[in-house]
C-alpha cells in the first residue's frame, strides 16, 4: 500500500557536523510535506514544510529538498547540536477528504558533543 | 499562538476502567482535530478525525466503540478509552486545524500528548 518511509532509522553525528535524514513517499498524488521533531515524551515539533511546486526550502539551519522524479525527501541540519537530538518524522498531507497526514516510520538523530 | 494543550499528561489506570483524554485548542477554533496514537518507537498512526458537532471519522481497525470521540466545541475534544487493556498502553497525541484561518495556513498544530498506562 502507500506508505511514506524513511531510509536509516538511526543516524549519529558530532556536534557541528550537518546531517541529512531522508524519507521515500509513494503517493505521487500528495501535494505537500512536512519534517517534523519529536523529543521524548512530547508531541511533534513543525520544522519545516514543502510543497509539490518547489525543490528546495530553506529555513533556520535547515534545508528540505524534494526530488519528485524519485519521491525522495530529505532533511538537511547544518552546524548539528546537542539539542537537535530527536527523532524526525517526514509527513505527507493527502490531498483527499480531511487532508489528513501520513507519517514516515522515524529517523533517531544522536548527537555526540 | 496556536496552542494545542492535552490533558493529563500522563495517566495509569486499571484493566476495565475507561479513561478520558482532553483536547485543547487554546488561542484558535479548531474546526478539525485528529487523534493518534504512538506505540514506543514507532511513528504516530492516526486514529480518527473529528469535526466540530459532527460524528467522528475513524480509520480502518480502528473500533469506534473503544475509543470515543466527541468534538462539542470549536476547542475540546475529548478521546475516551473505555473497558481500557494494557495493550491499550500507549501515547496519544491530539492535533488541531484551523480552517479559514489566513495565520494559521490551514496547518496542524499538536499537543504534547497523553501517555496512558494500563495496569
Amino acid at each position: 500500500g502507500e506508505s511514506v518511509g524513511l531510509h536509516l532509522p538511526t543516524l549519529s553525528v558530532q556536534e557541528g557536523d550537518n546531517s541529512i535524514i531522508n524519507c521515500a513517499y509513494s503517493n505521487s498524488a500528495s501535494d505537500y510535506f512536512i519534517w517534523y521533531k519529536q523529543e521524548s515524551g512530547k508531541g511533534p515539533q513543525f520544522i519545516i514544510d514543502i510543497r509539490s511546486n518547489m525543490d528546495k526550502r530553506q529555513g533556520q539551519r535547515v534545508t528540505v529538498l524534494l526530488n519528485k522524479t524519485v519521491k525522495h525527501l530529505s532533511l538537511q541540519i547544518a552546524a548539528t547540536q546537542p539539542g537537535d537530538s530527536a527523532v524526525y518524522f517526514c509527513a505527507e498531507k493527502r490531498n483527499t477528504g480531511f487532508q489528513k497526514l501520513v507519517f514516515g516510520t522515524g529517523t533517531r538523530l544522536l548527537v555526540s558533543p | 499562538g496556536a496552542v494545542v494543550s492535552q490533558h493529563p499528561s500522563r495517566v495509569i489506570c486499571k484493566s476495565g476502567t475507561s479513561v478520558k483524554i482532553e483536547c485543547r485548542s487554546l488561542d484558535f477554533q479548531a474546526t478539525t482535530m485528529f487523534w493518534y496514537r504512538q506505540f514506543p518507537k514507532q511513528s504516530l498512526m492516526l486514529m480518527a478525525t473529528s469535526n466540530e458537532g459532527s460524528k467522528a471519522t475513524y480509520e480502518q481497525g480502528v473500533e469506534k466503540d473503544k475509543f470515543l470521540i466527541n468534538h462539542a466545541s470549536l476547542t475540546l475534544s475529548t478521546l475516551t478509552v473505555t473497558s481500557a487493556h494494557p495493550e491499550d498502553s500507549s501515547f496519544y497525541i491530539c492535533s488541531a486545524r484551523a480552517y479559514n484561518d489566513r495565520a494559521l495556513h490551514n496547518e496542524q498544530f499538536f499537543g504534547p500528548g497523553t501517555r496512558l498506562t494500563v495496569l
